[in-house]
């Protein structure tokens, strides 16, 4: 596609089920980032992927959020045993080189 | 010192007015910074970007302008209007496998 996509755009789920977010970059782009904005807050940074390696996985905010990318394209983040506090729209961006392009977002909302 | 919640400082201008928002990086080594828009209920939305080998550039109504020496980005929106109510973000680009690093955004509210 033209733009980065981002599956499914709301998801509701009850608290302590697992969930998993789906990000398609730009084909192409090497770096893809995900990041967390909850309602009328900023950008909080989550994982970088370069190609398939993660080399900053600093922003995971518990062992209970992971992300994978495969093939340097498709990435998922899981996040296991979901909380309320976990409710946030998560974003993926992908660059090649400095610019990013980001998705409309996964509305994660945990009831 | 640095802040830890991410509740986003708001800037209210009158329509018509000049904005102003700023931004504050942290590498000297960054080599390359952007300006994201972003409106309720999308993604961040690129710009206006700079690289550090300027001090200015312009755009349509809009000027980045870097001060290396202090490590300070700012973004000046001329005759605001309506539709530039939305979070405004920077980012760096530190090179390598740093990648992007953003800003905690500003918020900036349009008055009639």
């Amino acid at each position: 596609g033209a733009g980065v996509s981002q599956s499914p755009s709301n998801k509701v789920t009850e608290k302590g089920k697992d969930v998993e977010l789906r990000c398609d970059p730009i084909s192409g782009h090497t770096a893809l980032y995900w990041y967390r904005q909850s309602l009328g807050q900023g950008l909080e940074f989550l994982i970088y992927f370069q190609g398939n390696s993660a080399p900053d996985k600093s922003g995971l905010p518990s062992d209970r959020f992971s992300a994978e990318r495969t093939g340097g394209s498709v990435s998922t983040l899981t996040i296991q045993r979901t909380q309320q506090e976990d409710s946030a729209v998560y974003l993926c961006a992908s660059s090649f080189g400095a610019e990013a392009f980001f998705g409309q977002g996964t509305r994660l909302t945990v009831v | 010192g640095e802040s830890v919640g991410l509740h986003l400082p708001t800037l209210s201008v009158q329509e018509g007015d000049n904005s102003i928002i700023n931004c504050a990086y942290s590498n000297s080594a960054s080599d390359y910074f952007i300006w994201y828009k972003q409106e309720s209920g999308k993604g961040p939305q690129f710009i206006i970007d700079i690289r550090s080998n300027m001090d200015k550039r312009q755009g349509q109504r809009v000027t980045v302008l870097l001060n290396k020496t202090v490590k300070h980005l700012s973004l000046q929106i001329a005759a605001t209007q309506p539709g530039d109510s939305a979070v405004y973000f920077c980012a760096e680009n530190k090179g390598g496998a740093d990648g992007l690093t953003f800003g905690k955004g500003t918020h900036l509210i349009i008055q009639p």
